[in-house]
């Protein structure tokens, strides 16, 4: 089971670029790599998915490195409304879906 | 596609009454999830639905709680004689295709034990 580890917050400003990093040891052989958003009193969003090197889209950027041991999503000139938490997963490719886990995420805060 | 609809938003009740929840995903999605939120937690998986068949449950579903999908389409989710523990957000989600796709949430249901 892909157990992920994720900083519990991080603050920024607006117009910086904000980097998260999740370490995910375990990661198997087939599993992607998902990033989820979520604001208060909503459901989750999906931001980026990937499995080796980069990804991008309209949003967001995601690295992951050779061993995928780890990943970064990169938020580029965060805004007040990128305030949110951040979740990382590992596992999809598992046929089981009991074994998708959120863990607590990362509360980003971003200031004026 | 106008999203995964879920009602209702708000349920408040007391405890040992029954309650249900209602979620329509996304048409065409084939897969769909029902999932608990706490305050300050990630959601954590209950049980899910491919097509009209439940292929899984988490130990955290007892045997108060009773999920169905008549017909592939829409899903009800049930607590019987809920409890004080069981107030939470409750969410759906649906994909399509396999568990490598990612899955499009509704906004929840907020429960509230009294």
């Amino acid at each position: 089971l892909a157990k992920t580890t994720q900083p519990i917050s991080m603050d920024s400003y607006e117009g910086q670029e904000v980097n998260i990093t999740c370490s995910h040891n375990n990661i198997a052989t087939n599993d992607y790599i998902t990033w989820y958003q979520q604001f208060p009193s909503q459901g989750p969003r999906f931001i980026i998915q990937g499995y080796k090197t980069k990804v991008t889209n309209e949003v967001a950027s995601l690295f992951i490195p050779a061993d995928r041991k780890s990943s970064t999503l990169s938020l580029p000139r965060v805004s007040l409304s990128d305030t949110a938490v951040y979740y990382c997963l590992v596992g999809l490719s598992y046929s089981s879906a009991s074994k998708i886990i959120f863990g607590s995420g990362t509360r980003l805060s971003i200031r004026p | 596609d106008t999203g995964v609809s879920q009602d209702p938003r708000h349920k408040i009740t007391k405890r040992g009454q029954n309650v249900t929840f209602r979620c329509d995903p996304i048409s065409e999605h084939n897969r769909l999830y029902w999932y608990r939120q706490t305050l300050g937690q990630g959601p954590e998986f209950l049980t899910y639905f491919q097509n009209e068949a439940q292929l899984e449950k988490s130990r955290l579903l007892s045997d108060r709680f009773s999920a169905e999908r008549p017909k592939g389409s829409f899903s009800t989710l049930e607590i019987q004689r809920t409890e004080q523990g069981d107030s939470a957000m409750y969410l759906c989600a649906s994909s399509f295709g396999d568990t490598n796709q990612p899955q499009h949430f509704g906004d929840g249901t907020r429960l509230s034990i009294l």
